[in-house]
């Protein structure tokens, strides 16, 4: 089935550490989209992307990077400059500017500090 | 700027009663398209409708229903004779309609139904 997958679920980042928090959708999609949801808040966007070797930031981009060198992947590392990255981080993806079409989401990845 | 205000915090009700959440949005473009996820327990987030500001007219989908006014720059959402399985958190989004834009969302702060047996 076509979807997108965000792996790990869980994720543990020591003090000064970088970590990449993968996304890969197989839905043919241009565009895709990184997030961020804390307890009790919506959901903030980090990046964007809407087509290859191209990227956009969104609301909260410092403190994280991202590339997207394939149209299937979109890589978020978040960088030690991120003080406070302890949150759950969402991937998303739609078809492109062509409308307003509905974002379809990966199933997250929990970001915790040890 | 663009916002969007889902006042109820959490909601909870008992298995079978109707229930109304409720999404105000501030937008200064003409054009625009509302949404409605679910984000169940499990994390991801569930399309379940989307509207354009030229289309006023209410929608139903089995228990779901959605009133859209735009004089009151409202998109309410409402489940009738709720389940178990309803809970969740609901998320109302808004975003522009620049075509050749990407679609970014300005997102609700969610409201936490939990339907009771």
């Amino acid at each position: 089935d076509g979807g997108i997958t965000q792996s790990p679920k869980y994720l543990f980042r020591k003090e000064g550490q970088n970590v990449t928090l993968s996304c890969e959708q197989n839905l043919n999609h241009d565009a895709m989209y990184w997030y961020r949801q804390d307890p009790g808040q919506g959901l903030r966007l980090i990046y964007y992307s809407q087509i290859v070797n191209d990227f956009q930031k969104g609301d909260i981009a410092e403190g994280y990077s991202v590339s997207r060198e394939k149209k299937e992947s979109f890589p978020l590392t978040v960088t030690s400059a991120q003080k406070n990255p302890t949150a759950f981080y969402l991937c998303a993806s739609s078809p492109g500017p062509r409308g307003n079409q509905p974002q379809h989401f990966g199933d997250g990845t929990r970001l915790s500090i040890l | 700027a663009q916002k969007v205000t889902q006042a109820q915090t959490e909601i909870s009700v008992v298995e079978k009663e109707d229930v109304t959440l409720d999404c105000v949005y501030e937008t200064r473009d003409t054009t625009y398209y509302l949404f409605w996820y679910k984000q169940p327990p499990s994390g991801e987030l569930v399309f379940l409708i989307r509207r354009n500001s030229f289309d006023e007219q209410n929608e139903i989908s089995g228990r779901y229903s959605w009133n859209f006014q735009k004089s009151t720059s409202s998109f309410n959402f409402t489940i009738t004779a709720s389940q178990v399985v309803d809970s969740a958190v609901y998320f109302c989004a808004l975003s522009e309609a620049t075509y050749g834009a990407s679609e970014k969302l300005v997102f609700g702060k969610g409201t936490k139904l939990t339907v009771n047996p």
